[in-house]
């Protein structure tokens, strides 16, 4: 079954340092993998996408994500945290062969701290 | 450019009570969706539908009930509602093997 795991539940950085948030899947074909992202009272928002090609997607707010099939992973980094980015974000990916359905991992809750 | 929009966005039931949750897109998207939100726990697919007609359930449909009748509604209905349904609800929708779009959310409170 399709599965997606972000191990760190909360994590706090520093305004202006980097940023990597975890992300891994189960998933037997080519996944199509998202970030999306959600302000407190708010609705999801697409980050970015992978779905086949070059590996390092690029995506919304200075995010970028890496996809590594040997991994199983797509993690999300950001070269330099701004306050307006603390949210809690989410990995997703989508099963093609049972009704499009997306898998959405716990989510990851940033803190940034001035 | 309304995308998915969701109403109401705040509701208090009762227990026992019944409520319609409204979703409408106007994207033309074939997929639609029904999420949970709980605290911790991610979003938990609760129905999903892949065109006007047709329904499925997801990992957590047990008291609610979905239906499709056209492509750009997708009214989910709690019939008998329990305090185990206190939850934010999100619908959403997509094109096959495209991003999903979410509306801004439904909190409702059962007590």
């Amino acid at each position: 079954a399709q599965s997606v795991t972000q191990p760190d539940i909360h994590i706090t950085v520093s305004e202006g340092a980097s940023l990597e948030l975890r992300c891994n899947y189960s998933y037997g074909a080519t996944p199509y993998l998202f970030w999306y992202v959600q302000s407190p009272g708010q609705g999801l928002q697409l980050l970015l996408k992978y779905f086949s090609g070059d590996t390092l997607v690029q995506g919304i707010k200075g995010f970028e994500a890496e996809f590594k099939r040997s991994q199983s992973s797509f993690n999300l980094r950001k070269p330099s945290v701004h306050w307006s980015d603390a949210a809690e974000y989410f990995c997703a990916v989508v099963s093609s062969n049972t009704g499009n359905q997306f898998y959405f991992g716990t989510g990851t809750s940033l803190t940034v701290i001035p | 450019n309304a995308g998915v929009t969701q109403t109401p966005k705040f509701r208090i039931l009762k227990i026992g009570q019944s409520m319609t949750l409204q979703c409408t897109q106007d994207m033309n998207h074939n997929y639609m969706y029904w999420y949970r939100q709980d605290p911790g726990m991610g979003l938990k697919l609760i129905y999903y539908s892949v065109g006007a007609g047709i329904t499925d359930k997801g990992e957590v449909p047990n008291g609610y009930n979905v239906s499709r009748s056209t492509t750009e509604d997708f009214p989910l209905r709690l019939e008998l509602a329990a305090p185990s349904q206190t939850s934010v609800y999100f619908c959403a929708s997509s094109l096959p093997r495209q991003a999903a779009f979410f509306g801004q959310g439904t909190r409702l409170t059962v007590v």
